[in-house]
């Protein structure tokens, strides 16, 4: 079955203890991104990949890392985390960028706490 | 201030209602996208409308695209429960940009 995998389903972690949200695709997509969901504003894009060891800052990526090291995955690493990245967390792929021609495929989602 | 301004925030109805969402901008889009997300899942991609004035039809689901490219609306006929959710719609503008979306629960 084509699908996104996110683990953990659920985090709950305390301020400045380093975690990592794997995420792995198995339909060769090139395209993998992180997004952060809070009420009120939408999905927000923290860091994207266009290809395997291509990576770029989205609209909210302090705070955050990622490496793409192989094609099927796309870690999302919180070196330091702190109360404000308490949030649901959204890996999502595509063939290409997300177009309308090439639309995004999302996983279930990290809901993620930090006391 | 967000690219795409979405109403009503929340919408909540008896089953057999009518209902309309609607995605507003001020930008002139290429196309856009309308997604739904269920609770405890990520958003499913429900229709792609190009063209100004396009109308498409997904069963009881009818999606508009404006005549200027700036805007849609997603007219639900007969809401059953099985359509509450969180509906997006996505423009894209440098990569997807989302709205905030509008929750609708249909009750029983």
């Amino acid at each position: 079955e084509a699908q996104v995998t996110q683990n953990p389903r659920y985090l709950i972690t305390v301020t400045g203890k380093k975690l990592t949200v794997t995420c792995s695709q198995n339909m060769n997509h090139e395209y993998m991104s992180w997004y952060r969901q809070d009420p009120g504003l939408g999905l927000r894009q923290i860091y994207y990949s266009m290809n395997v060891e291509v990576t770029d800052k989205g609209d909210v990526p302090e705070g955050y890392k990622v490496s793409r090291k192989e094609k099927r995955n796309f870690p999302l690493i919180l070196e330091s985390p702190s109360p404000n990245q308490t949030s649901l967390y959204f890996c999502a792929s595509s063939l290409n960028r997300g177009t309308y021609n090439s639309p995004l495929h999302f996983g279930n989602g990290t809901r993620l706490t930090v006391t | 201030t967000q690219l795409l301004e979405q109403s009503p925030q929340f919408l909540s109805i008896q089953e057999g209602e009518n209902l309309t969402v609607y995605c507003n901008s001020s930008s002139v889009f290429s196309s856009l996208q309308w997604y739904r997300q269920e609770p405890g899942e990520g958003p499913v991609l429900l229709v792609t409308v190009v063209t100004g004035g396009e109308v498409k039809k997904l069963k009881r689901l009818t999606f508009q695209f404006g005549d200027a490219r700036k805007d849609s609306s997603l007219h639900i006929t007969a809401a059953q429960p099985g359509d509450t959710g969180l509906y997006l719609c996505a423009v894209e503008s440098n990569d997807m940009r989302f709205g905030a979306g509008t929750r609708l629960t249909v009750k029983p």
